[in-house]
């Protein structure tokens, strides 16, 4: 299975824009890069997914890197709500084989 | 009420008592998954029903017993539990496609006594 490798965590200050790599250098054509998040005492929420173009939606941006050996998803304006674990990961077709990996933890400071 | 829900949100066993955790979405997905979160340690995928059929059993010991008798429900019957299989349990569900986005619920807390 592909693997994805993200910084154990990360600090941001409230206001200011983050963004959180994730390198997935064993990417195939068929994977899409998916980004949840876990608050804390909560289940994994959805934030964002692409395949190959930039993606926006209310929540995030993500970036994609053009050999998309690597991602970057941007919290435009961090808020103290934004302190969470993100998780990147790699779905298939065959989803139930991805995995979730430690993810990078972030805080948000006021 | 929408998306995915869990029942008990807590729930304290002895490891000779016999519960199950409840899982139902409505959000018209086919595919549901039970994962479990220990402190400090990844998700851990453990069943995968894909079309109410499992198609995944990642080495789960047998004192966990998934069910899912239709698409909307998910049931994990637990029995001789174990100390260390407390932890959170987590319920998703996705629609089978490319795309597979999954959606959770808040998990139930499990302590085994």
């Amino acid at each position: 299975d592909a693997k994805t490798t993200q910084p154990n965590s990360m600090e941001s200050n409230e206001e200011e824009p983050v963004h959180l790599p994730c390198n997935h250098s064993t990417i195939s054509g068929t994977d899409y890069i998916h980004w949840y998040r876990q608050l804390p005492s909560q289940g994994p929420e959805y934030v964002i997914h692409g395949l190959t173009s930039n993606v926006n939606n209310r929540m995030a941006s993500l970036a994609i890197a053009e050999d998309r050996k690597s991602s970057t998803l941007i919290l435009h304006r961090a808020t103290l709500r934004d302190a969470a674990v993100y998780y990147c990961i790699l779905r298939s077709t065959n989803a139930g084989k991805s995995t979730f990996g430690d993810g990078t933890t972030l805080t948000v400071k006021p | 009420e929408t998306g995915v829900t869990q029942t008990p949100r807590h729930l304290v066993m002895g490891m000779t008592n016999k519960k199950s955790l409840k899982c139902e979405q409505h959000l018209g997905h086919n595919a549901m998954y039970w994962y479990k979160q220990s402190a400090k340690k990844p998700l851990e995928l453990m069943f995968v029903y894909s079309l109410e059929e499992r198609v995944e059993n990642n080495s789960v010991p047998s004192r966990f017993s998934p069910e899912c008798p239709n698409s909307s429900h998910l049931f994990l019957h637990l029995h001789t539990l174990q100390p260390e299989d407390s932890a959170l349990y987590l319920c998703a569900s996705s629609q089978v496609d490319r795309e597979e986005t999954q959606y959770f619920g808040p998990g139930t807390r499990l302590l085994v006594l």
